[in-house]
């Protein structure tokens, strides 16, 4: 059953540093988004892509973030220079984007951001 | 803005029966899901509602009552592996979830 994949599993870096999470989305999949959980929270909403493009974007998501589709595989986080704040597990999604509004996403197993 | 709320935290013992709801204030709606997540892990499909009603797959069901905010889902005959946080999210927007805190349900024999 296909699967979005991501790495690395965990990184770890200091603060101000940037660092880049990746994600191989389904591949017949358009619509592309990253979400955050910091330990013990809910699962927040960051960005929405498709058609190469951000579609929305949370009050998280902030010019200190950025996204990209270099290739026509990888969906990539930036966090240009990190915070403490920004210690979370962060999970790449992706759904069909064929049917409009209300598709089911699926997730990845998480990126672990430790930001020391 | 948006609002989402289900209880924190469930007990139950295996082979039962049980009932999670969820309450939600939105001011867009493209329906609502219902997620599993493991400690640890990664949020896994479970269901999808966006007609009033009842949806049903194998030991899960999903309700949902859009005049009312509400919604529920059903897990039958309980086995330890159900033992997980549940996450209800509305889907808004051009398709971003908004999740709830999630309900952490423990399965005890």
């Amino acid at each position: 059953e296909p699967e979005v994949t991501q790495t690395p599993s965990h990184q770890v870096t200091q603060m101000g540093q940037e660092v880049i999470l990746r994600c191989v989305p389904i591949s017949n999949h358009l619509y592309f988004y990253w979400y955050r959980q910091i330990l013990g929270q809910k699962v927040e909403f960051l960005v929405s892509f498709y058609n190469n493009e951000i579609s929305e974007k949370s009050e998280i998501f902030d010019d200190q973030f950025s996204v990209e589709r270099p290739d026509g595989s990888n969906f990539t986080l930036k966090i240009r220079s990190t915070k403490l704040e920004d210690s979370a597990m962060y999970f790449c999604a992706s759904s069909e984007g064929t049917s409009g509004r209300g598709e089911t996403q699926y997730f990845g197993p998480g990126t672990r951001l430790l930001v020391l | 803005g948006q609002n989402i709320d289900q209880p924190t935290e469930m007990t139950a013992t295996e082979g039962a029966i049980v009932q999670i709801n969820c309450t939600y204030q939105t001011s867009g709606f493209n329906g609502l899901f219902w997620y599993q997540q493991h400690a640890g892990e990664a949020p896994t499909f479970l269901s999808y509602n966006v007609l009033d009603g009842l949806e049903e797959k194998g030991r899960f069901s999903s309700f949902l009552s859009r005049s009312k905010g509400y919604s529920y889902l059903l897990l039958k005959e309980l086995q330890m592996k159900d033992s997980a946080s549940y996450l209800c999210a509305i889907s808004g927007g051009y398709n971003k979830l908004i999740f709830g805190a999630g309900t952490r349900l423990a399965v005890h024999p």
